[in-house]
């Protein structure tokens, strides 16, 4: 498709699962984003990719939480042992630029619900 | 302290007046970019204004103006003539393109609400 793809839409984890969420970004694009918001609040950075190497993962809120995209198109995040406070949309942005201007293309997210 | 602050969590508005939105935002950066997003109900996050640091002209997309205020370091969102498809949530977010990188930050947002 022509925008960027995030699978699954939704998943219901039992507390101490593991977890794998995907990311396809838009063609092309070689920056990419992942973001958790939580319920009725804005986004928060996780981490950010250029091309396949990882730039920034300085909002990764504990070694529990892994993302990689290791040929610089698909990205997926995963999340060990989850716990009820991981509950929270995921969302995957992507962007043409390397740098400096450039919109961020977002998914409609993955909706992750730990019981 | 909160880089990107919006003060409004909800408001209503009667369909084809005006709203505007607040933004303020925090940044030692000389150059950033300000976003404004929109998220329905859906979960995607629409993009739909952005205004450079250096801009001198205030952002125009159709409906949705920007006033930008750099002194103040406020980033207004202004919808005009408002429709029932407004109805969402929006985002403030800022960009600094120095040592902060290349992540947007984004504030707690606005719940709009159209009425007819």
């Amino acid at each position: 498709g022509a925008g960027v793809s995030q699978s699954p839409r939704y998943k219901v984890a039992k507390r101490g699962q593991d977890v794998a969420l995907r990311c396809d970004p838009i063609s092309g694009h070689v920056s990419l984003f992942w973001y958790q918001q939580a319920l009725g609040q804005g986004p928060e950075f996780l981490t950010y990719f250029q091309n396949e190497a990882q730039l920034d993962k300085s909002g990764l809120p504990s070694d529990r939480f892994f993302a990689e995209r290791p040929e610089g198109s698909v990205s997926t995040l995963k999340i060990q042992r989850t716990q009820q406070e991981d509950s929270a949309v995921y969302l995957c942005a992507s962007s043409l630029a390397l740098a400096g201007v450039g919109e961020l293309f977002f998914g409609e997210g993955s909706r992750l619900t730990v019981l | 302290a909160q880089k990107i602050t919006q003060t409004q969590p909800g408001m209503f508005v009667q369909e084809k007046e005006a709203v505007t939105l607040d933004c303020t935002y925090d940044t030692s950066d000389q150059s950033y970019g300000l976003f404004w997003y929109k998220q329905p109900s859906s979960g995607e996050m629409i993009f739909l204004i952005y205004q450079g640091s250096y801009d001198e002209q205030n952002a125009t997309e159709g409906r949705y103006s920007l006033n930008f205020q750099k002194a103040r370091k406020s980033a207004n969102l202004v919808i005009s003539a408002s429709q029932l498809g407004d109805s969402a949530m929006y985002f403030c977010a800022m960009r600094e393109f120095g040592a902060a990188g290349n992540k947007l930050t984004f504030g707690g947002g606005t719940r709009v609400l159209v009425k007819p």
